[in-house]
């Protein structure tokens, strides 16, 4: 069973430029989640795709996009970078949220993004 | 606003003894919450969850206790081993809405051979 995992690992960006991250889910996961983790905080929730729809969305402005795939893996794009965006980038996926309760999200290692 | 709080920033405690790792919420529409841990360079790992309908989960050295009335859960690793210094995660996620995680802001443990 392949775990989540994230691309790039570091990337170092200039204010104003745009980027693009990259997730693949855990094998047999239709659900994929993106988090935002700053120094010193939890990881803060950006939006979540199911079946290629975003399906629920966090305290973010709207340059924070994204896209699911039908293989369900996933990219989340940044427009207009500030220097506030440098953080940890998380993806995590899990099964859809059913009827009988809720389940449980994993992790990828996460992106690091630097804005200068 | 903060929904799930994480009071200590760190805790330092003896191999061998028990680590009891505290978590306060303040969103009654909570029903279920997570642990995770978190090593350096990398992504949150799980370890244990539990649903509003329980007060009790255990899995192995780990224990997770909900108190409703009260807001508040607690991990228990016990005996704590040096390979469990991490940061732990509390996680929170409510009834209605997308499946999204609210974290508290971490404690690091260090397990103290």
């Amino acid at each position: 069973e392949t775990g989540v995992t994230q691309s790039p690992t570091h990337l170092i960006k200039t204010r104003g430029q745009q980027v693009t991250l990259r997730c693949s889910s855990q094998s047999g996961h239709n659900t994929v989640s993106w988090y935002q983790q700053a120094l010193g905080q939890g990881p803060q929730f950006i939006f979540q795709y199911y079946r290629e729809e975003e399906n629920g969305r966090g305290n973010f402005p709207p340059r924070f996009s994204g896209l699911q795939f039908p293989n369900y893996s996933s990219e989340l794009n940044v427009n207009a970078l500030e220097l506030d965006d440098s953080a940890l980038y998380l993806c995590a996926s899990s099964l859809a949220f059913g009827l009988a309760g809720k389940y449980e999200q994993y992790f990828g290692p996460g992106t690091r993004l630097t804005v200068t | 606003d903060q929904q799930v709080k994480q009071n200590s920033p760190s805790l330092s405690v003896q191999e061998g003894r028990i680590s009891i790792l505290n978590c306060d919420y303040t969103n009654s529409m909570f029903d279920y919450f997570l642990w995770y841990k978190k090593y350096p360079a990398e992504g949150p790992t799980f370890l244990i969850s539990i649903s509003s309908i329980k007060d009790k989960n255990e899995d192995g050295r780990f224990t997770v206790f909900l108190n409703k009335s009260a807001k508040h859960l607690s991990l228990h690793i016990v005996p704590s081993q040096p390979g469990d210094s991490a940061v732990y995660f509390c996680a929170a996620s409510a009834k209605t809405g997308a499946n999204n995680l609210f974290f508290g802001t971490g404690t690091r443990l260090t397990v103290i051979p």
